[in-house]
C-alpha cells in the first residue's frame, strides 16, 4: 500500500512564481490535512478537509488554497510564492471526519521541500 | 483553545538510558493525545495514542506514555535507549468538536554511544 503520496518532492521557486502541491491517499479515509513544517515551531495546520467537498482554513492559510478534487486527492496552491512560504509541507489522511470520530491519528506523507527565493 | 507545550528542545541520552520526553497540554475537557515521531527526511509516524480508558499507554518501539489529567501531562518514556531511536518526537492534541491536530514545537532526541 502506498498510503499517502506527496508529490514533487522537491521544489524552487521565485518569488512571485505559483505551483501547486499534490497529495492523494489510498486508504478511503474521510479527512485530508495540509501542514508546514519550520524549525522550532512544529507542524502548523494550513488548510483541512473534513470530508470530500469541504474545506476549512486552519492556524496559517494566508498565501495558500486548497482543493478536495475528490475523496482520493487534496491539493495546496501557492498563488504566488514568497520566501516565508519557505518550508517543508506535509499532507496527512485520516479516517476520522465529518460524522465520524475523530480521535483518529493522522497518517503522513513524506513530505515537499519548497524553497522560494 | 487546546495546545501543547513540549520541554525542551533537544534531549540527549547515553544508550541504554533512560529516555523522557515531557509533554504538557491544555484542554478544558478530556482531551486525545498522541506521540508521533519523524525520522530524517521522513514523515511522522504514530508512535501511540490516547483516547479513553488506561491511563498508561503502550506504543510501538517500546515506548509508552502515562496520561496524568491532574498534571495535565503525556509524558513519553521508554527504559532503555537504542541508537535508532535517535530522532524527533511530537506530542499532540486533537481539538474538541473539531478534526484538526495541534501539534507541540517538537523534541529532538539524541542518543550517544
Amino acid at each position: 500500500n502506498a498510503g499517502v503520496t506527496q508529490t514533487p518532492k522537491f521544489q524552487v521557486l521565485k518569488t512571485g512564481q505559483s505551483m501547486t502541491l499534490q497529495c492523494a491517499q489510498d486508504m478511503n479515509h474521510n479527512s485530508m490535512y495540509w501542514y508546514r513544517q519550520d524549525p522550532g515551531m512544529g507542524l502548523r495546520l494550513i488548510y483541512y478537509s473534513a470530508s470530500e467537498g469541504t474545506t476549512d482554513k486552519g492556524e496559517v492559510p494566508n498565501g495558500y488554497n486548497v482543493s478536495r478534487l475528490n475523496k482520493r486527492e487534496f491539493s495546496l496552491r501557492l498563488e504566488s510564492a514568497a520566501p516565508s512560504q519557505t518550508s517543508v509541507y506535509f499532507c496527512a489522511s485520516s479516517p476520522g471526519g465529518a460524522g465520524s470520530s475523530y480521535n483518529s491519528p493522522l497518517h503522513f506523507g513524506n513530505g515537499t521541500r519548497l524553497t522560494v527565493t | 483553545a487546546q495546545s501543547v507545550t513540549q520541554l525542551g528542545s533537544h534531549v540527549s541520552v547515553s544508550e541504554g538510558a533512560l529516555v523522557l520526553l515531557r509533554c504538557n497540554y491544555s484542554s478544558s475537557v478530556p482531551p486525545y493525545l498522541f506521540w508521533y515521531v519523524q525520522y530524517p527526511n521522513q514523515g511522522l509516524q504514530l508512535l501511540l495514542k490516547y483516547t479513553t480508558g488506561a491511563t498508561l499507554v503502550k506504543g510501538i518501539n517500546g515506548f509508552e506514555a502515562e496520561f496524568k489529567k491532574s498534571e495535565t501531562s503525556f509524558h513519553l518514556t521508554k527504559p532503555s535507549a537504542h541508537m535508532s531511536d535517535a530522532a524527533e518526537y511530537f506530542c499532540a492534541v486533537i481539538n474538541t468538536g473539531g478534526f484538526k491536530t495541534i501539534f507541540g514545537a517538537g523534541t529532538r532526541l539524541f542518543v550517544k554511544a
